[in-house]
């Protein structure tokens, strides 16, 4: 087991374009989360998946941003129309059920030129 | 509205010295208080956490302090090494609402 792991780890794109990521949560973990963290910030929580249920969106996840995880194994979120604003480190973190501890990914970082 | 403020938000220590860094929190439905460490480019790592039932927990040279009626908690880092150097979040969670709610986070220098 290597961990979370998240494709790309870099993303630079102009303003305007849609962007996608990808979470492979460790094996058999079945809650993933998404977060968002900008310099000198700690992460603030964008969305939760139990299995390949979304339970709780944050009102941070404007209509632009949309997250799936079709199969309740690997994750995706996308950002249409991107924004400067946009621009932070994007985390995934997964958990087993009934366990408290989150373990995360090493981020995408984007930017938004 | 912050709801887990964490201080200092930047820490310089001497190789051995004891690093500790303080959070204080609102909401009296937390009720899981765990602390990462995030080194440049890398996303957090979980270090020790933290249950309100307890006072203090101890992991090598990391241990929790905490303070319900005070509504704090804090991380010792013993004998303190430069590769301690990092930024380290506390986090809060309440029950079945399982999203994290961090602090901004303290820089920590160790310095050789």
């Amino acid at each position: 087991d290597t961990g979370v792991s998240q494709d790309p780890r870099h993303k630079i794109t102009k303003r305007g374009q849609n962007v996608t990521f990808r979470c492979d949560p460790i094996s058999e973990h079945n809650r993933l989360y998404w977060y968002r963290q900008t310099l000198g910030q700690g992460p603030e929580f964008l969305t939760y998946f139990q299995n390949e249920a979304q339970l709780e969106k944050s009102r941070l996840l404007s209509d632009r941003f949309s997250a799936e995880r079709p199969k309740g194994s690997f994750s995706t979120l996308e950002i249409q129309r991107t924004e400067q604003g946009d621009s932070a480190m994007y985390l995934c973190a997964s958990s087993p059920d009934n366990y408290y501890e989150q373990y995360f990914g090493p981020g995408t970082r984007l930017t938004v030129t | 509205q912050q709801q887990v403020k964490q201080s200092p938000q930047s820490l310089i220590v001497q190789k051995g010295g004891i690093s500790i860094i303080n959070c204080a929190y609102e909401n009296t439905a937390f009720d899981y208080f765990p602390w990462y460490q995030q080194f440049p480019g890398k996303g957090p790592a979980l270090l020790i956490a933290i249950r309100p039932d307890v006072s203090e927990k101890k992991e090598g040279r990391f241990t929790i302090s905490f303070n319900k009626s005070a509504k704090q908690f804090s991380l010792h880092i013993m004998d303190s090494q430069p590769g301690d150097s990092a930024t380290y979040f506390c986090a809060a969670r309440k029950g079945s609402n399982y999203k994290l709610t961090f602090g901004k986070g303290t820089l920590l220098t160790v310095n050789p």
